[in-house]
């Protein structure tokens, strides 16, 4: 079974800066999707980003980049710019493809918590 | 938009009662899931549905049960509450395809006391 590892169970950051958030996951399938949700304090959860494993480039959407290492099997999360509204727990997440057959079920770490300092 | 929409918000049961947890989604979306989240943690799969009819185990499945009758609608029942089941409980939907994102709702924070 696949699993999700994220290592920092709190982080913070000042306003303005950077911050990576760690995620390293378990896995013998080649064909997967990686995830990263933002859960606030409404506990909605909210996508970040999406990497694809069959994609070498790297996911940017505005300031948030992932750093993704297929071999390493790893994906970390780079927040630029740091805003007080990026303040919420981040879960990383793992999906397997249907090209593997699976269930296409979506795994989850248990979470970093992000404090943003003004 | 709806979306995915969970009823109820709130709930507190006493050890041993029963309640169903109900969701629905109105984007058609072929998959349907049920997490639970307990503080502090992530969120853990206890079942979910690939379409009208089909159902299967998550991670924690134990003391609950689910049915698909409709595409829209993913109810939770959840049998003879212990206090271990304490916690927030999340549906969600997305269409078919590994890299669509899940749509969530908002939500139901149960106590079992």
């Amino acid at each position: 079974a696949q699993t999700v590892t994220q290592s920092q169970p709190e982080m913070s950051v000042q306003e303005a800066e950077t911050v990576t958030l760690s995620c390293t996951y378990d896995t013998s399938e080649s064909d997967y999707y990686l995830f990263w949700y933002k859960q606030p304090p409404s506990r909605q959860m909210i996508l970040v980003i999406r990497q694809e494993a069959y994609k070498q480039q790297n996911a940017t959407e505005n300031r948030f980049s992932v750093n993704f290492q297929k071999a390493a099997k790893s994906f970390s999360l780079k927040i630029s710019d740091s805003q007080l509204g990026d303040a919420a727990m981040y879960f990383c997440a793992y999906r397997t493809s249907s090209t593997q057959g699976g269930s296409e079920k979506l795994v989850f770490g248990k979470g970093t918590k992000l404090t943003v300092n003004p | 938009n709806a979306g995915v929409t969970q009823t109820p918000k709130f709930r507190i049961l006493k050890i041993g009662q029963s309640m169903t947890l109900q969701c629905t989604q109105d984007m058609n979306h072929n998959y349907m899931y049920w997490y639970r989240q307990d503080p502090g943690m992530g969120l853990k799969l206890i079942y979910y549905s690939v379409g009208a009819g089909i159902t299967d185990k998550g991670e924690v499945p134990n003391g609950y049960n689910v049915s698909r009758s409709t595409t829209e609608d993913f109810p939770l029942r959840l049998e003879l509450a212990a206090p271990s089941q304490t916690s927030v409980y999340f549906c969600a939907s997305s269409p078919p395809g590994s890299n669509e994102k899940l749509f969530f709702g908002s939500g139901t924070q149960l106590s079992v006391l």
